[in-house]
Formats: C-alpha cells, structure tokens, sequence
C-alpha cells in the first residue's frame, strides 16, 4: 500500500498549467523530509524530474516545477505538451517505516 | 552515459528462488548506494531494498527481509538481488537504479529498463 497520496488522474489543454498534490503524514512528508517527483512515460521506467523538493536535473524542461505548502507538496507543469502524458510518482523517506515511500501515482491526460 | 541494465527475471513457481543482476556502466559504480524498486499495476512503485556504496550497510522494506537479499560486486560493476521464498505477491517488474543523497534523503537519478518477475503455479 502507498503511503503516499496522490490523485488519479489530472488533464489539460495544451499550453495550460496543471497541477498535483502529494499528500502524507506526520512520519514522511509532515516531518520535513525531502520530497521527489519522478514522470513515467507510457512502457518505460520511472525517470528522475524533481529532487530535493523544487531542483530539476539537468535536461529537465524549467516547465516543470516543485513546491510545498504546508504538509502537501505539489508539482506543476505549465505550458503543457502532449509529450507530458504520462504517469507522475512522488518519492520520499518515512521514519516509523524506515523505508523510502512512494505515491500513489497521478496520470496526466492532454486534452 | 549511465547505464543500468537489469537480467535474470523469469517464472518462478511460489517458494522458488531468482537472482535478478543489474550491469551498471557510465559512472563510478563504487561511489554510489543502490536500489531495487518494484512496480506492479495494484500496489504501484513500491522501494525493495539498497545498500551502501562498499557493501556494509543494506536496507529492506519488511516484507521482503529474511527472504531477500542484496548484494553487489564494485569490481564486476553489478548489483544483484537473491530472491528465496517467492510469493504471489511478489510478482513486478523489477527495476534496478541509482541513489542520490543523504539516507535519509534519497532519491533514485537513473533506472534501468525492469525485469519482470512472474511467480505463479
């Protein structure tokens, strides 16, 4: 089971801004640590987009940003491209588990 | 370029046992943790286990310990993972991929393609 709460699916037209949240609790996200964001593309493994709460790895479009507010934490695309369809996770680590916590998952549709 | 190519999935009936390797190439392997993650349609990316960059120190989620191991060979550039007992549950697409920062703090940089590991009678 996920610790992490993500929801299903999000959609959008081409060129708008979507965003998605990453919910936990008081033993992951509460406890300020880190949160990452990874995007799936349709058959093929999970690729890093977001570490550290809002830094992106070199090669990753500035379309995608991290944020947090309060005990959720959030990632947006603006100027969304057909080529963003695909599944996003966030990642982070959970102290009463001792284990690294996924979410469980958001699907984003272009319209 | 990183690489991380993972081999050695397959069927297994349940209580059999799999080694699933990873090849690593394009960095210094030693200098690095490393994971296995786990992905299936109904539980989602679920994190199995890592281990220091030498070996000493390795991690598991609990469903898996006393059951599975981790493992790696810096001189070999491989990560490898002995599965013993396997259940239905086990049943993914294993992906191998490499860790960044703090333990407390880490995140996964780069994956490799997953094998897939069926358990079924």
């Amino acid at each position: 089971q996920s610790v992490l709460t993500q929801a299903p699916s999000v959609s959008g037209a081409p060129g708008q801004r979507v965003t998605m949240s990453c919910t936990g609790s008081s033993s992951n996200i509460g406890a300020d640590y880190d949160v990452h964001w990874y995007q799936q593309l349709p058959g093929t493994a999970p690729k890093l987009l977001i570490y550290g709460n809002n830094n992106r790895p070199s090669g990753v479009p500035d379309r995608f940003s991290g944020s947090k507010s309060g005990a959720s934490h959030s990632l947006a695309i603006s100027g969304l491209q057909a080529e963003d369809e695909a599944d996003y996770y966030c990642q982070s680590y959970d102290s009463r588990l001792s284990d690294y916590v996924f979410g469980t998952g958001t699907k984003v549709t272009v319209l | 370029e990183v690489q991380l190519v993972e081999s050695g999935g397959g069927l297994v009936q349940p209580g059999g046992s799999l080694r699933l390797s990873c090849a690593a190439s394009g960095f210094t392997f030693s200098r690095y943790w490393m994971s296995w993650v786990r992905q299936t349609p109904e539980k989602g990316l679920e994190w199995v286990a890592n281990i220091r960059e030498d070996g000493s120190e390795k991690f598991y989620v609990n469903s898996v310990k006393g059951r599975f191991t981790i493992s790696r060979d810096n001189g070999k550039n491989s990560l490898y993972l002995q599965m013993n007992s396997l259940r239905v549950e086990d049943l993914a697409v294993y992906y191998c991929a490499r860790d960044q920062g703090g333990r407390r703090r880490q995140y996964r940089d780069y994956w490799g393609q997953g094998t897939l590991v069926t358990v079924s009678s």
